[in-house]
């Protein structure tokens, strides 16, 4: 029974645009909501966090929406930069416990 | 300042053998985590400690896992009989404490084939 799931195994846009992820969670007593990006033999490496309390969270170029009510977090990347190719892992917590993680979704952003 | 370093980076052992892998957190962090990453899917959670003790062990698969964090610092996962379905790479992560954001601070991991 996943908990977290992207269902958007990959994503492709053009450098300049707008990058949207998405992530659909099941557990409502989650509280904070995280983005890891991946590259290629590296471990994860925190992104933005946003707590359940709040429904938008910014930074730079980031930006994460939290809709409670539909259970559902998007990550927006603008503009897009070729260097945000990776792999971009949604994650969930509960009291600061163990992450729990989507299966990922791979960004390529085109020059 | 030095981040979380996992050792070895890659191991290749045969089906029954027993393996260690090994995880330096950054320094000062008290709780360490231990997650799996099967080929395409996300990370997922083994066992996590505060300070010496394991406080959640409920995601290790059976009882072939067994992680120890005797000194408060390093931490290592050691694997009995290994199967071929254990196959996946093994990330640790620290938080300077057990962190009410849920950040966590992840090593490069080590990725375990066994044949």
């Amino acid at each position: 029974d996943q908990q977290v799931k992207q269902n958007s195994p990959s994503l492709s846009v053009q450098e300049g645009r707008i990058s949207i992820l998405n992530c659909d969670y099941t557990n409502s007593m989650f509280d904070y909501f995280l983005w890891y990006k991946k590259y290629p033999a590296e471990g994860p490496t925190f992104l933005i966090s946003i707590s359940s309390i709040k429904d938008k969270n910014e930074d730079g170029r980031f930006t994460v929406f939290l809709n409670k009510s539909a259970k559902h977090l998007s990550l927006h990347i603008v503009p897009s930069q070729p260097g945000d190719s990776a792999v971009y892992f949604c994650a969930a917590s509960r009291a600061g416990n163990m992450l729990t993680f989507g299966g990922g979704t791979r960004l390529m952003v085109k020059p | 300042g030095a981040g979380v370093s996992q050792t070895p980076s890659n191991k290749v052992t045969e089906k029954g053998k027993y393996v260690e892998l090994r995880c330096d957190p950054i320094s000062g962090h008290t709780a360490l985590y231990w997650y799996r990453q099967s080929l395409g899917q996300g990370p997922e959670f083994l066992i996590y400690f505060q300070g010496t003790g394991a406080a959640d062990d409920s995601g290790l698969p059976n009882d072939r896992f067994f992680a120890v964090r005797p000194e408060g610092s390093v931490s290592t996962l050691k694997i009995q009989r290994t199967e071929r379905g254990d196959s996946a790479v093994y990330l640790c992560a620290s938080s300077p404490t057990r962190d009410s954001k849920g950040t966590q601070y992840f090593g490069p991991g080590t990725r375990l084939l066994v044949l």
